[in-house]
């Protein structure tokens, strides 16, 4: 499996147009999440998936902020409009189910480093 | 809301020496994670422990889990430049991961 893949990359864009990040998760893997990584604020967790459906959307920070599944194999994230403190690094990671007794690790992308001017 | 400490934020040693990384928390978690993180990268797990005072190996890292599961320690012996990177831990509370700030090792050759 060529693990959880991210794009773009990098995506550098003016304050106030619309930004649409992408996910393909590992195929099997029943959970989703988005993270944004920044050095003030680490690693927090903006929404997460289950079997494509939004379970936890409580760390999207705005309403300028939204995420959808349209299927097992892909999902976005969009930002509109985009402001400059939305720079940050967004990671994409997926994970199968808790089975009996075990606990999974999260399989994260490479993620998309945005930058808002 | 389940907070998580790393101590230290930042860390640089020599090659050869020890150190120990701490995640600290006043809540309970079901089960902790460390995982690393290199530069343009994302976090890659490194290990999962689940029980109270559970100690894993790999290679030249110790993983430790506190009796009542609300704090962790990695410890790493004889630290290669290879280490360097981003460690962080996470604590499991339902479906979610939260994750601590992390602490950014540096490795001097």
């Amino acid at each position: 499996d060529a693990g959880v893949i991210q794009s773009p990359r990098h995506e550098v864009t003016e304050m106030g147009q619309e930004v649409t990040l992408r996910c393909k998760p590992i195929s099997g893997h029943d959970y989703l999440f988005w993270y944004r990584q920044t050095m003030m604020r680490g690693l927090e967790l903006l929404i997460y998936f289950n079997n494509n459906v939004p379970i936890d959307d409580s760390g999207m920070p705005e309403d300028r902020f939204s995420a959808k599944m349209p299927n097992a194999s892909f999902s976005t994230l969009k930002i509109q409009p985009s402001e400059p403190r939305d720079s940050a690094v967004y990671f994409c990671a997926s994970s199968p189910s808790p089975g009996h007794g075990r606990v999974y690790g999260y399989t994260f992308g490479s993620g998309t480093r945005l930058t808002v001017v | 809301t389940q907070l998580l400490e790393q101590s230290p934020q930042f860390l640089s040693i020599q090659e050869g020496e020890n150190l120990t990384v701490y995640c600290n928390s006043s809540s309970v978690f079901s089960s902790l994670q460390w995982y690393r993180q290199e530069p343009g990268e994302g976090p890659v797990l490194l290990v999962t422990v689940v029980t109270g005072g559970e100690v894993k190996k790999l290679k030249r890292l110790t993983f430790q889990f506190g009796d009542a599961r609300k704090d962790s320690s990695l410890h790493i012996t004889a630290a290669q430049p290879g280490d360097t990177g981003l460690y962080l831990c996470a604590g499991a509370g339902g479906n979610k991961l939260v994750f601590g700030a992390g602490t950014i090792l540096r490795v001097k050759s």
